[in-house]
């Protein structure tokens, strides 16, 4: 059993608001990841932390902004969001370069 | 960019049908591959890590097969079963070892 928890599961919100997805992992990992997945599409990744205070872009442009100020809490920002946003979002976790990761539930998110 | 491909994109077999899955990644610069199960309403969870050249595991009916030479990898699934319906992604990490690069899965339906 996974210990990695993702809120809300499901978001509906207006275009502009401020957002924040959150992430906590209780299991020590130094790694932790936020991918992006359209439907039909890959999991694309568009943050990643590798320890507090370290924070890293993926391979995706994203407008949202990560923050690492805790091991376990790897929360994720959206100022002013928008319909272009609308996505699922997947928060994921491993400890070392060669380990699998665990993935919370997901946020599926609506902006209208 | 790197890409990982998988092929079928979907897939729908019978109860007790043995079947097999692609996934072709970059051969060079490979540290590991990954496959992980999506089942609906689910998080993504790890089914194999495999870093060598020739590796193959098992995990009950479910195995997988390694070429890293070549760039390919084979999960195979035998005599399948209604609860292996999910989404199977392969995932590629290369020696630079940001993160994973996913594929975009292939969908397995099995009816009883």
């Amino acid at each position: 059993e996974a210990d990695i928890y993702q809120t809300p599961r499901y978001l509906v919100i207006g275009t502009g608001k401020k957002i924040t997805l959150e992430c906590s992992q209780t299991m020590g990992h130094d790694k932790m990841y936020w991918y992006q997945q359209d439907p039909g599409m890959e999991l694309h990744l568009i943050h990643y932390s590798y320890g507090v205070n370290s924070t890293e872009k993926g391979d995706l442009s994203s407008e949202s902004t990560v923050s690492r100020i805790r091991t376990e809490h790897f929360p994720l920002t959206l100022e002013s969001a928008r319909p272009s946003h609308t996505s699922q979002y997947l928060c994921a976790s491993r400890y070392g370069s060669n380990e699998k990761l665990f993935f919370g539930s997901g946020t599926q998110l609506s902006v209208l | 960019i790197l890409n990982v491909e998988q092929s079928p994109q979907s897939l729908h077999v019978q109860e007790g049908d043995s079947t097999n899955f692609t996934c072709s990644f970059p051969s060079s610069n490979f540290y590991a591959l990954h496959w992980y199960r999506w089942e609906t309403a689910k998080s993504p969870e790890a089914l194999f890590v495999m870093t060598l050249n020739g590796d193959e595991k098992k995990k009950g009916r479910i195995s997988a097969t390694l070429n890293t030479k070549e760039g390919y990898s084979y999960l195979y699934i035998k005599g399948s079963q209604p609860e292996d319906s999910a989404t199977y992604l392969c995932a590629f990490l290369n020696q630079a070892g940001t993160a994973l690069i996913f594929g975009k899965g292939t969908t397995l339906s099995v009816s009883s």
